[in-house]
């Protein structure tokens, strides 16, 4: 079975910085896809960006970009110049891609993200 | 991009009654779709597979006679909670793939608070 963790239940930044946040997961697959996702306090689960495990380089969007190191099983997030818009719980996430665990996603705890003005 | 609804977005319900949870892919189709528990600032367990046209597949821990899915259609996957209890209050999301498994659209979520 598949476990994300993430280490961090709270993070905060000064609007305009930049935060990292950090995930860690354990697998034994070698095709998945890694996912940050953000929750805002309407809930509504919203992709942030997207990793395939068969792709070196690192993904990113705009202000959003991660360190994605398979041997060490490590994934994390980067948000340059922070917005007050980010404020949110932030999930790392795993999709196996074979099997029955096709498009079933595993959530790490999650990271309270605050921004301050 | 694809919408996923669900309805109602938030329910009281007394304790030992059911209650049914809407969840629809508007404007694509999802023989599959995942329904998802969520705990005040906590994490999104899975719960259970929504299979279009045969039985759901549940979760370890996960009791299949109190929370009954249904996928009655393309569009449409229904969770009922059965003799809902007050540990069942909890905030119920689900999710359908597009063309690509990992294109994962989520549904706003519903509240369900059992008194």
């Amino acid at each position: 079975a598949q476990t994300v963790t993430q280490s961090q239940p709270e993070m905060s930044v000064q609007e305009a910085e930049t935060v990292t946040l950090s995930c860690t997961y354990d697998t034994s697959e070698n095709n998945y896809y890694l996912f940050w996702y953000k929750q805002p306090p309407s809930r509504q689960m919203i992709l942030v960006i997207r990793q395939e495990a068969y792709k070196q380089q690192n993904a990113t969007e705009n202000r959003f970009s991660v360190n994605f190191q398979k041997a060490a099983k490590s994934f994390s997030l980067k948000i340059s110049d922070s917005q007050l818009g980010d404020t949110a719980m932030y999930f790392c996430a795993f999709m196996k891609l074979s099997g029955t665990s096709y498009g079933k996603l595993t959530f790490g705890q999650g990271t309270i993200l605050t921004v301050h003005p | 991009g694809a919408v996923v609804s669900q309805h109602p977005s938030w329910v009281i319900c007394k304790s030992g009654t059911s209650v049914k949870i809407e969840c629809r892919s508007l404007d694509f189709q999802a023989t599959t779709m995942f329904w998802y528990r969520q705990f005040p600032k906590q994490s999104l367990m899975l719960m259970a597979t929504s299979n279009e046209g045969s039985k759901a597949t549940y979760e370890q821990g996960v009791e299949k006679d109190k929370f009954l899915i249904n996928h009655a259609s393309l569009t449409l996957s229904t969770l009922t909670v059965t003799s809902a209890h007050p540990e069942d209050s909890s905030f119920y999301i689900c999710s359908a793939p597009g063309t690509s498994a990992y294109e994962q659209y989520f549904g706003p979520g519903t509240r369900l608070t059992v008194t």
